[in-house]
């Protein structure tokens, strides 16, 4: 069974701190990787995707992928309480479908 | 505006009922995916379908049932076989990919067993 994990929360910063959220994958042969935001009972929305080693940064967004560590995180610059939400990360299957396997999520609160 | 439409937004079953969740997309998609979330977890993935005519299982595809009669549409059934269907029910959908791909969600069905 592939897994996806993502560190136990809830993760509590201060406004105008950097929050970092992490995820780890068992599939070493895992090719793409994706970050959701899920405000309070909507759906999730991409925020993020990356798919090679290192660093992309979108905003106040920062992604980072380690395959050799199988882990990829989430860097989110200047925190607004806007940023208040559950953060899925999700990671494509080796192969020719396109399943993902999601982890459970963190939920990330930006105190004012 | 493209996107992805889920009715009805709420929907309540009784017991030993059989209810249809709808799911279209004007994206000109090729992939759709319906997945279910439980307070506190993740998504799971019940089917998915790359092509018209075509669908697999998903992780938790018992009690479940769809169809994929056109590229826009990609109903979920939820039978009676189903012991503990209530959820939130989101479809998405994705380019087929060549290796690369990114799946948008549509809003969502919120499920309850009465």
């Amino acid at each position: 069974q592939k897994e996806v994990e993502q560190n136990s929360g809830p993760l509590s910063v201060p406004e105008g701190a950097i929050a970092s959220l992490n995820c780890t994958y068992s599939d070493r042969g895992s090719q793409s990787f994706f970050w959701y935001r899920q405000y309070s009972g909507k759906s999730p929305e991409l925020i993020m995707f990356i798919y090679s080693n290192g660093d992309k940064e979108d905003g106040r967004f920062t992604a980072q992928l380690n395959k050799a560590s199988q882990y990829v995180s989430l860097l989110i610059r200047d925190s607004q309480p806007s940023d208040s939400a559950t953060y899925l990360c999700a990671v494509r299957e080796t192969g020719a479908n396109s399943k993902l396997t999601f982890g459970k999520g963190i939920t990330l609160s930006v105190r004012p | 505006d493209g996107g992805i439409t889920q009715s009805p937004k709420y929907l309540f079953r009784k017991e030993g009922q059989n209810v249809t969740l709808s799911c279209e997309q004007n994206l000109n998609h090729d992939a759709m995916y319906w997945y279910r979330q439980d307070p506190g977890q993740g998504l799971r993935l019940i089917y998915y379908s790359q092509i018209v005519n075509d669908f697999q299982k998903g992780d938790i595809a018992e009690g479940y049932s769809v169809s994929r009669e056109k590229k826009e549409s990609f109903p979920l059934t939820v039978t009676s076989a189903q012991k503990n269907p209530t959820a939130f029910y989101l479809c998405a959908s994705s380019i087929v990919p060549s290796g690369r791909d990114e799946q948008f969600f549509g809003p969502g069905t919120r499920l309850t067993v009465l």
